[in-house]
């Protein structure tokens, strides 16, 4: 079972609100990564980090940023939320080569109204 | 990056074997072909991983030929329980920012 944790799992916020979605991993994982993924949707990755204080952007283009100031958080931050940020936003992990295992979380959805 | 063309859909009936191909034709001499697994509302989940020819675990098969320009994950007997999306990526060391693509979306009907 994968020790890795998402909150929230639901949120809806106004427009113009910042919001942090927040992302932990107890497994000591080095790697982490951001997805974004809109119902019935490709999976897209927005940001990854090789490790603490390595952040990296993905192919899709976003408008938040992320974090690593410690291995198991990577928090991902939008200054200002709007309706199209609305989708599922997926937190990823794993250790090793790059090409091992990527261990998800649960998810969270962002509603922005 | 190499690029994975699959099937859209797939629908099957409890109890059949299910074989997924995906072609791979770029796929580079150090890169890794692995299978997902997603069901509605939930991050994805690693099924398999391989480099050449066989192999099995408890829940699948992946088949690689020799040439590795294409693979097949083998579900056998799937259930209801089965019907998701997988994915089949590609990369090797170095390789972060995996695409998982549209998937195969696999119905399993009773």
């Amino acid at each position: 079972e994968a020790d890795i944790y998402q909150t929230p799992r639901y949120l809806v916020i106004g427009t113009g609100k910042k919001i942090t979605l927040e992302c932990s991993q107890t497994m000591g994982h080095d790697k982490m990564y951001w997805y974004q993924q809109d119902p019935g949707m490709e999976l897209h990755l927005i940001h990854y980090s090789y490790g603490v204080n390595s952040t990296e952007k993905g192919d899709l283009s976003s408008e938040s940023t992320v974090s690593r100031i410690r291995t198991e958080h990577f928090p991902l931050t939008l200054e200002s939320a709007r309706p199209s940020h609305t989708s599922q936003y997926l937190c990823a992990s794993s250790e090793g080569l790059s090409y091992n295992e990527q261990f998800f979380g649960p998810g969270t959805r962002l509603t922005v109204l | 990056l190499a690029k994975t063309t699959q099937p859209i859909s797939m629908d099957s009936y409890e109890g059949q074997e299910v074989n997924i191909t995906c072609s791979h034709n770029n796929i580079a001499t150090n890169d890794y072909i692995t299978w997902y697994q997603q069901f509605p509302s939930q991050g994805p989940r690693f099924i398999i991983q391989g480099y050449k020819t066989k192999v099995t675990n408890e829940v699948a098969s992946l088949f690689i030929p020799a040439d590795r320009k294409s693979s097949t994950l083998s579900l056998p007997r799937v259930s209801l329980s089965d019907t998701a999306v997988y994915y089949c990526l590609v990369g090797g060391s170095g390789t972060y920012k995996y695409i998982f693509g549209t998937g195969t979306r696999l119905k399993v009907l009773a």
